[in-house]
């Protein structure tokens, strides 16, 4: 089970943009990277998943290198709705597809 | 469109008392169900997954089970509660197979004094 590490805390400001970085040093070859967001007194929602390079959609950017061994989770100009905790996953072979969320990073946008 | 539902949303149960959750999930057939608990102040805990009627997988031992009666139907229960059950309950679903994504529901804040 490849285990993960990102920053307990971040802060920002609106409109800027927010990079959290996540190393996962043991990832198998038939894991992929996810990343889940979460506002107090609600589930996980799910962001954005990615294998290897990058990966873009309408909320967020995924950048992972060749190695694999972490990712970047970018977040463009972001605003105090943006305010929650976000995880960092690996889900894959070495899961049996099931979920292992961590304590998350906190990211506090500020007006 | 799928939904998922839980209930009920909030819960307060004296030590030692009986503990029933459920969850039901809409317009999807044959889905991964998920129960998770997360702590004041932590990360999430898988409790309990299954891919099928009756079906139950345990990730970590606890006073707790799960059934899954029908398809769409997940319940989670205690015959006796502790202190330490304290939590945010959540329910999810996944696609058949391996589930990268997940979704979640509301959940039930349950308060065991």
């Amino acid at each position: 089970l490849a285990k993960t590490t990102q920053p307990i805390s971040m802060d920002s400001y609106e409109g800027q943009e927010v990079n959290i970085t996540c190393s996962h040093n043991n990832i198998a070859t038939n894991d992929y990277i996810t990343w889940y967001q979460q506002f107090p007194s609600q589930g996980p929602r799910f962001i954005i998943q990615g294998y290897k390079t990058k990966v873009t959609n309408e909320v967020a950017s995924l950048f992972i290198p060749a190695d694999r061994k972490s990712s970047t989770l970018s977040l463009p100009r972001v605003s105090l709705s943006d305010t929650a905790v976000y995880y960092c996953l690996v889900v894959g072979s070495s899961t049996l597809g099931r979920l292992y969320f961590g304590r998350g990073t906190q990211l506090t946008v500020w007006p | 469109s799928q939904t998922i539902h839980q209930w009920p949303a909030t819960l307060v149960q004296p030590v030692g008392s009986p503990l029933s959750l459920e969850c039901t999930v809409e317009g999807t057939s044959n889905p991964n169900l998920y129960w998770y608990r997360q702590a004041a102040g932590r990360g999430l805990q898988l409790l309990f997954y299954s891919v099928g009627i009756g079906q139950i997988s345990s990730e970590v031992p606890q006073n707790l089970s799960a059934s899954r009666p029908q398809d769409r139907q997940f319940i989670l229960s205690s015959k006796k509660l502790l202190l330490s059950d304290s939590g945010f309950y959540l329910c999810a679903w996944g696609s058949e197979g391996v589930s990268y994504e997940q979704y979640f529901g509301p959940g039930t804040r349950l308060t065991v004094t």
